[in-house]
């Protein structure tokens, strides 16, 4: 069974300082990953989603930046934080093939004071 | 303009009733899902949807790619089936699926 696990769970962190979120997928080799954003009572916006190692494609940037440095890890980060930046962020993964459902982990909820 | 377009923003059910959400999309869908996302945040995969309808329990969804709308039947409210539910669009072109703004609903005994 594949598993989806998402760190910190949760960051209060101060305007101006880095982040940085991690993904990190068992179980599934070569899986589609995302990165959305959702502000409180909002919408999921998509971030970045990547199809292979190394290779990140940008949606909406906001000020972040995304890495696959391995086959079953995504990174999330910025080197200055900003008040927008708070909400909550989740990874995904797709399965692949005829059925491409999407698979959320618990998600990193981010406060930016 | 919003591509997924979700109705009603807000839905207040009494326990045993019926109801149906719905969304509208003005870009070229291939493949529709739905989530129920809980008051922790945490996001129910509920339906993966090709053009066609697909039931699971009190739950029940179409996709009609044609007319460009994908709808979800509620049977019978629950208590737990309060949350907020979304739906997400995927396209040929496009490889991370479009959301919706979330439908909140609320069952009330």
């Amino acid at each position: 069974a594949q598993t989806i696990h998402q760190w910190p769970v949760a960051e209060i962190k101060a305007v101006g300082s880095p982040l940085s979120l991690g993904c990190t997928i068992k179980g599934k080799s070569s899986p589609n990953l995302y990165w959305y954003w959702q502000a409180t009572g909002g919408t999921l916006q998509q971030l970045f989603y990547s199809i292979t190692v190394g290779q990140v494609e940008s949606v909406v940037q906001l000020n972040l930046s995304a890495s696959r440095p391995k086959d079953d890890q995504f990174i999330l980060s910025t080197e200055k934080l900003l008040l927008s930046h708070s909400g909550f962020y989740l990874c995904a993964w797709m399965r692949g093939g005829s059925q491409n459902t999407l698979y959320f982990g618990a998600g990193t909820r981010l406060s930016v004071l | 303009g919003d591509q997924v377009k979700q109705s009603p923003s807000a839905l207040s059910l009494q326990e045993g009733t019926n109801s149906a959400l719905r969304c509208n999309f003005s870009i070229a869908t291939t493949t529709v899902q739905w989530f129920l996302q809980n008051p922790r945040g945490s996001l129910m995969n509920l339906f993966y949807l090709v053009p066609g309808t697909k039931e699971n329990g009190r739950l029940k969804s179409t996709f009609n790619s044609k007319e460009s709308y994908s709808t979800l039947h509620i049977r019978d409210a629950q208590l737990e089936d309060s949350g907020t539910y979304f739906c997400a669009a995927e396209a040929d072109n496009n490889n991370a699926p479009r959301f919706g703004a979330g439908t909140k609903l609320t069952v009330k005994p």
